[in-house]
């Protein structure tokens, strides 16, 4: 059991390239999170997806777009990225009917 | 806005020594989690507290939930280097589906041998 598999594990970029962060979990979770992780300021949710089918915006969507493509898979897309997109993106997801978050290993992004 | 506040923010202790950090909410929670964060690792969920005054033991850790579900802390006794990592606690988003949570913004401990 894997769990919660995010890739890539680190990615640099120049200022306005684009990529995508992939995350898949095999528990059969519904929900899904992308948050982000910046030095003094804990966990903020970027987007969320609540069952497949359906994303919602969290604390910080700006610049970024989500992708619920199967119950599995949940991407994070940056299409021009910015300095200040510098983090550690983590993918979560949550079981219906439970309250813990089960976390990914997480990317570590850098815009140069 | 909704604020989850943690302090303190740093903790170094020597290793047998008792640690605690506290969780602050600005608004009533449903229920609070504990998250460990190892160095260069993800959050790991540790516990989840509902009932107001709830206390829970898991070996050396003790959590509570206060009275009115607006704080907890998480107490280590006698710390050991495992111990070291960052703590977060979580509360439910206000207005925000089951699962959207919003975290403090952790204590870090580091513990001397």
């Amino acid at each position: 059991n894997a769990g919660v598999t995010q890739t890539p594990k680190f990615q640099v970029l120049k200022t306005g390239q684009s990529m995508t962060l992939q995350c898949a979990q095999d528990m059969n979770h519904n929900s899904m999170y992308w948050y982000r992780q910046d030095p003094g300021m804990g966990l903020r949710l970027i987007y969320y997806s609540a069952s497949e089918g359906t994303t919602d915006k969290g604390e910080v969507p700006n610049g970024y777009n989500v992708s619920r493509l199967n119950k599995r898979e949940f991407s994070l897309r940056l299409e021009s990225a910015a300095p200040s997109q510098t983090s550690v993106y983590f993918c979560a997801s949550r079981g219906q009917g439970r309250e813990k978050l089960f976390f990914g290993s997480g990317t570590q992004l850098s815009v140069l | 806005g909704q604020q989850v506040m943690q302090i303190p923010q740093y903790q170094h202790v020597q290793e047998g020594e008792d640690f605690t950090t506290y969780c602050n909410s600005s608004t009533t929670l449903s229920n609070i989690q504990w998250y460990k964060q190892r160095p260069g690792g993800h959050p790991v969920f540790l516990i989840q507290l509902v009932k107001s005054g709830e206390v829970k033991k898991q070996k050396r850790l003790t959590f509570q939930f206060g009275e009115a579900k607006k704080n907890s802390s998480l107490h280590i006794t006698a710390t050991q280097t495992t111990d070291v990592g960052t703590y977060f606690c979580a509360g439910p988003r206000r207005g925000g589906s089951q699962g959207n949570l919003i975290f403090g913004k952790g204590t870090k401990l580091s513990v001397k041998p």
